[in-house]
């Protein structure tokens, strides 16, 4: 079974803070990574696409991928309150018949005033 | 560019009846994939639909079958349904072979009483 980990939280931290997200992910061979918010009652909003070993900058955010140790990462910085959501990490596992795009169980953000 | 939608947005059925969800996927995207969202399972994948074809199969009961059109179109039959059928059914569709950036519809909820 291939599988997406993160920490369920909550993870709180105060507004202007840096937020770190973390995710872990069992095979090897993935090439595709990817960050998603969702806001309560609301569906998965994608915010940051990674394929590459290294950082991918897109304003506040940033998503660091490490291949070697399996391992994906979101960063916040200057955290809002308007931050405040689960963060879904969701790989690409490629299956016989295509790809199979999995999730993580999310991590649930707090940003505190 | 108008994004996926889905109908309807809510529905109530009773034990034992069926339902049809409905996907329109982005202009030009022709793979979709079905997930079911609970609060205790997180997003558990369906099955994925790419060019009319079922790529990839979840671990669902038989009760639970899609299909796609040739306009990409995707529809997902749930048939008896069960009280633990009760979630957020979400359909998310990509570029398919080479385009990996999959962006979600706003769900459908459903309530199973």
């Amino acid at each position: 079974q291939k599988e997406v980990e993160q920490n369920s939280g909550p993870l709180s931290v105060p507004e202007g803070a840096i937020a770190s997200l973390n995710c872990t992910y069992s095979d090897r061979v993935s090439q595709s990574f990817f960050w998603y918010r969702q806001y309560s009652g609301k569906s998965p909003e994608l915010i940051m696409s990674i394929y590459s070993n290294g950082d991918k900058e897109d304003g506040r955010f940033t998503a660091q991928l490490n291949k070697a140790s399996q391992y994906v990462s979101l960063l916040i910085r200057d955290s809002q309150p308007s931050d405040s959501a689960t963060y879904l990490c969701a790989v690409i596992y490629e299956t016989g018949g295509g790809n199979k795009l999995t999730f993580g169980t999310g991590t649930q953000l707090k940003v505190e005033l | 560019k108008a994004g996926v939608t889905q109908t309807p947005r809510y529905l109530i059925k009773t034990r034992g009846q069926q339902v049809t969800l409905s996907c329109s996927p982005i202009s030009g995207h022709r793979s979709v994939s079905w997930y079911q969202q609970t609060p205790g399972q997180g997003l558990q994948f369906l099955f994925e639909y790419f060019s009319e074809t079922q790529r990839n199969k979840g671990n669902f009961p038989g009760r639970f079958s899609g299909r796609q059109f040739s306009n990409s179109r995707s529809e997902m039959n749930v048939s008896t349904l069960e009280l633990g059928d009760s979630a957020l059914y979400l359909c998310a569709s990509s570029g398919g072979t080479g385009a990996t950036e999959a962006f979600f519809g706003q769900g459908t909820r459903l309530t199973v009483v």
